[in-house]
């Protein structure tokens, strides 16, 4: 199975900071790379779709980008709303993969 | 408005049996690939089944932790899909989820102890 290893595991910034996330994989996933925000008590929620594919209706402030084992997952100014933990996922074989999570709060 | 609703979880002994129901509306069913995705309590996120649709002969996925053990299933006729969860261990305790990917349930807890 491709192992899905998420960075950092916790981060704390403020609002309209810049944050990035990463997450690597531990062989070539070939652009097959989701990432899902999950807030506490919900569902996880689609954000990006293959690497770089914006969802229906999530806010431009998202974005993501990468190649080959390594993806990044951007909030370019971030909002007390996105508190949440944010999930990748890899699609490029079954079994599906997730990493282990970033949970993001506001400092 | 797409709609998953998950519904059978509950409170079970090691080694018995529980099925899940995921009743779905709003998008067009018989041509999904559906999923099943659970959340331990570490909050940890498995997919753990998928099932194709009529023109992929319904073909059936599982992860290797429930092979053999677990099996998915449909009925296009009720928009539904199912998770029949047999000899049932104390690490299978999580939160489950119905899934298109990019639409999800509200997830239902599944609790396996004696």
């Amino acid at each position: 199975d491709i192992q899905m290893t998420q960075s950092p595991s916790f981060l704390s910034a403020s609002v309209g900071e810049r944050v990035t996330l990463s997450c690597k994989a531990s062989q070539n996933i070939n652009k097959y790379l989701d990432w899902y925000q999950q807030k506490l008590g919900e569902a996880p929620k689609l954000l990006i779709y293959n690497t770089n594919n914006l969802h229906t209706g999530i806010p431009s402030r998202f974005s993501g980008s990468g190649s080959g084992t390594d993806y990044t997952l951007t909030i370019s100014s971030l909002q007390p709303e996105d508190v949440a933990t944010y999930f990748c996922l890899q699609r490029n074989s079954w079994p599906f993969t997730f990493g282990s999570g970033t949970k993001l709060e506001i400092k | 408005e797409v709609q998953l609703v998950e519904t059978g979880g509950g409170l079970v002994q090691p080694g018995k049996s529980l099925k899940l129901t995921c009743a779905t509306s709003g998008f067009t069913f018989s041509t999904a690939w559906m999923h099943w995705v659970r959340q331990s309590p570490d909050k940890r996120l498995e997919w753990i089944a998928r099932i194709k649709d009529k023109s992929n002969n319904y073909a059936t996925d599982y992860v290797e932790s429930v092979k053999g053990r677990f099996t998915i299933s449909r009925d296009d006729s009720k928009s539904s899909v199912y998770l029949q969860m047999n000899s049932l261990k104390e690490e299978d305790t999580a939160t489950y989820y119905c899934t298109l990917r990019d639409y999800w349930g509200q997830g239902v807890m599944v609790t396996v102890s004696s």
